[in-house]
């Protein structure tokens, strides 16, 4: 069965630059999840979105953005990246219906060095 | 590699007892419950969910539990295998705002670091 596809595995980047993470969901799901999950840590909820409008938003810094587009992917833009933000990056997807599972990708390891 | 474990509760067991990872969950009005199982490099992977209405659910070599009363959750293994070695999550999903749709948000607990011993 298709899965939550995510793009890159992997991406290391410098303190102060942007990075921009991808997320294709699984077909027929309409809402898509990011999360940021630190060494040791529980996945924290950043922002959601349903049917290409935001429906959430948790512990998101003002220096990232997200949007769902007409094909339902994602996309997590990161700017002026701090050290901090070294983490892996989930996105998950589910239909539109409460009460339904999110299904997770892989993530996207972010390094800043 | 990553360090997953070194800051989690950790629980340590032999190949095919049971096995039991426990969780608190923090809001009353969460009506909806999930299992993941997250192996190092992966994402969570959805094990078994339960809602509200229900105290107890069974799947394939795991059950879940759920104490509403105490906010309490827990998730049964039997006959650990190696394979189940993975950190376990527990999420309570509460719906935010009144607009329907998919306004509900995703609360993961703190991790547990299972590891199976043959």
């Amino acid at each position: 069965a298709a899965g939550v596809i995510q793009s890159p595995r992997h991406l290391i980047k410098e303190k102060r630059e942007t990075a921009t993470l991808k997320c294709y969901p699984i077909p027929r799901h309409d809402t898509v999840y990011w999360y940021q999950q630190g060494p040791g840590q529980d996945p924290q909820f950043l922002i959601s979105f349903y049917e290409k409008m935001q429906s959430d938003k948790g512990s998101i810094p003002d220096r990232f953005s997200a949007q769902q587009f007409s094909d339902y992917h994602s996309e997590l833009n990161m700017s002026s990246l701090e050290l901090g933000d070294s983490a892996l990056y989930f996105c998950a997807s589910t239909q539109g219906t409460y009460n339904s599972p999110l299904h997770f990708g892989n993530g996207t390891r972010l390094t800043v060095t | 590699g990553e360090s997953v474990g070194l800051h989690l509760p950790t629980l340590s067991v032999q190949e095919g007892d049971n096995s039991i990872i426990n969780c608190a969950y923090s809001n009353s009005a969460s009506d909806y419950f999930i299992w993941y199982k997250q192996e190092s490099g992966k994402g969570p992977q959805f094990i078994i969910d339960i809602r509200s209405n229900m105290d107890k659910r069974q799947g394939q070599r795991v059950t879940v539990l759920l104490n509403k009363t105490v906010k309490h959750l827990s998730l049964q293994i039997a006959a650990t295998q190696p394979g189940d070695s993975a950190v376990y999550f527990c999420a309570e999903n509460s719906q935010v705002g009144n607009s329907g749709g998919s306004n509900y948000k995703l609360t993961f607990g703190k991790g547990t670091l299972l590891t199976v011993n043959p």
